[in-house]
């Protein structure tokens, strides 16, 4: 199994354009997750979604948008890219909320807007 | 108050030492607990998972849960340079649609 993977790993972006941050899980998860990770922080959760076609808002989705169409991808839109859009944003999966919930971590991708 | 918190951190050790990692949160209802080892520019890995009161042990890593006093902790025994890493401490709430809440993390330096 692959596990959690993410496209691109590094990529900078002028203000104002866009682009789509891809998330593959190959783990029959339910659960996906989007967060970002500014410097010396923690993980700040942006959207999750409990199963394809079902998604809702982390603490901080403004500036991204989501979809889940299918089980296995989980993609993240950002529109009209901002400075305050640099970081690194990581993708996870679990099983579910019936489960302990333990979430397995894509390898990130760092994001740069200049 | 934040729902996690951990040690402001940075934590530095002696190589061999007991290094002790802690965390409080604000909610009563949490049930899982789970500690993630995140190596600089890597991404979160979990080592650690505890979900009763009293100790869960694995290896050199021992997971310490407190329900009453709401708080959780990590000892890692016989420290060694690898260890070297930030640790997040996250509380799964079963109301909370799966999610879990992160602690900012406190970053462990074991020196040689």
């Amino acid at each position: 199994n692959a596990g959690v993977t993410q496209t691109p790993k590094f990529r900078i972006l002028k203000i104002g354009q866009s682009m789509t941050l891809q998330c593959a899980q190959d783990m029959n998860h339910n659960y996906m997750y989007w967060y970002r990770q500014d410097p010396g922080m923690g993980l700040k959760l942006i959207y999750y979604s409990v199963g394809a076609g079902i998604t809702d808002k982390g603490e901080v989705p403004n500036g991204y948008n989501v979809s889940r169409s299918t089980t296995e991808d989980f993609p993240l839109r950002l529109e009209l890219a901002a400075p305050s859009q640099t970081s690194v944003y990581f993708c996870a999966s679990s099983y579910g909320a019936a489960s302990p919930n333990e979430q397995f971590f894509g390898p990130g991708t760092r994001l740069t807007v200049l | 108050q934040k729902e996690v918190e951990q040690n402001s951190g940075p934590l530095s050790v002696p190589e061999g030492a007991i290094a002790s990692l802690n965390c409080t949160y604000s909610d009563r209802v949490s049930q899982s607990f789970f500690w993630y080892r995140q190596y600089s520019g890597k991404s979160p890995e979990l080592i650690m998972s505890i979900y009763s009161n009293g100790d869960k042990e694995d290896g050199r890593f021992t997971a310490q849960l407190n329900k009453a006093s709401q708080y959780v902790s990590l000892l890692i025994r016989d420290s060694q340079p690898s260890d070297s890493a930030t640790y997040l401490c996250a509380v799964n709430i079963p109301t909370n649609a799966g999610k879990s809440t992160f602690g900012d993390g406190t970053t462990l330096t074991v020196k040689p």
